[in-house]
């Protein structure tokens, strides 16, 4: 039972470029999340999905884009990368239809647009 | 809106000592939870400790406990005999409890903790 994965856990990118950052959990949770960690500002939620084929926009979600094929992926997407989106980005996910259930965090990415 | 307010950018306590971090939410939803993450350097998120907004006990955890001032809309956390370990940013957060999946964790700023030797 590996949680929640999260890759890559460093990553460099020039403004204007694209990439997929990949997160994938192996607990069955229906509920997953995308949020990003920026100094004096905590964690601000991007997008979320409450299952296969379900997603939808939380506090911040301009620039990125989302998508969950199955329930056990759900990859944020990054489409012309800009020096404002450098942050941390942590994937969570939990159970459904458990009111109190925590959050289950990857291990985070650390992304620099240069 | 739901809004989580840590007032304490950073703060310090001596090991063995006791230490309160303090938070703040808004709402006029009645059903929630709240929680406190921690995350130390290694950046691991890690759940520290949870209430129910239903019930009056304040949670513990170990050394960890809360005070839920449910009518002042204030959780802070209270770390006993603080360790090295305990070192971290720790974040207070916020959840509606309307049941289902829908549910989204709202987190305060942070409070980053040092415990001194």
């Amino acid at each position: 039972n590996a949680g929640v994965t999260q890759t890559p856990k460093f990553q460099v990118l020039k403004t204007g470029q694209s990439m997929t950052l990949q997160c994938a959990q192996d607990m069955n949770h229906e509920y997953m999340s995308w949020y990003r960690q920026d100094p004096g500002m905590g964690l601000r939620l991007i997008h979320y999905s409450v299952g296969a084929g379900i997603t939808d926009q939380g506090e911040v979600p301009n620039g990125y884009n989302v998508s969950r094929s199955t329930t056990e992926d759900f990859p944020l997407r990054l489409l012309s990368a800009a020096p404002s989106q450098t942050s941390v980005y942590f994937c969570a996910s939990r159970l459904s239809g458990t009111e109190n259930s925590p959050l289950h965090f990857g291990n985070g990415t650390r992304l620099t647009v240069t | 809106a739901q809004t989580v307010t840590q007032s304490q950018p950073e703060m310090s306590v001596q090991e063995a000592e006791t230490v309160t971090l303090s938070c703040t939410y808004d709402t006029s939803e009645n059903n929630y939870y709240l929680f406190w993450y921690k995350q130390p350097p290694s950046r691991q998120m890690i759940l520290v400790i949870r209430q129910e907004a239903y019930k009056q006990q304040n949670a513990t955890e170990n050394r960890f406990s809360v005070n839920f001032q449910k009518a002042a809309k204030s959780f802070s956390l209270k770390i006993s005999d603080s360790q090295l370990g305990d070192t971290a940013m720790y974040f207070c957060a916020f959840m509606i409890g309307y049941g289902g999946a829908t549910n989204k964790l709202i987190f305060g700023t942070g409070t980053l903790l040092a415990v001194q030797p």
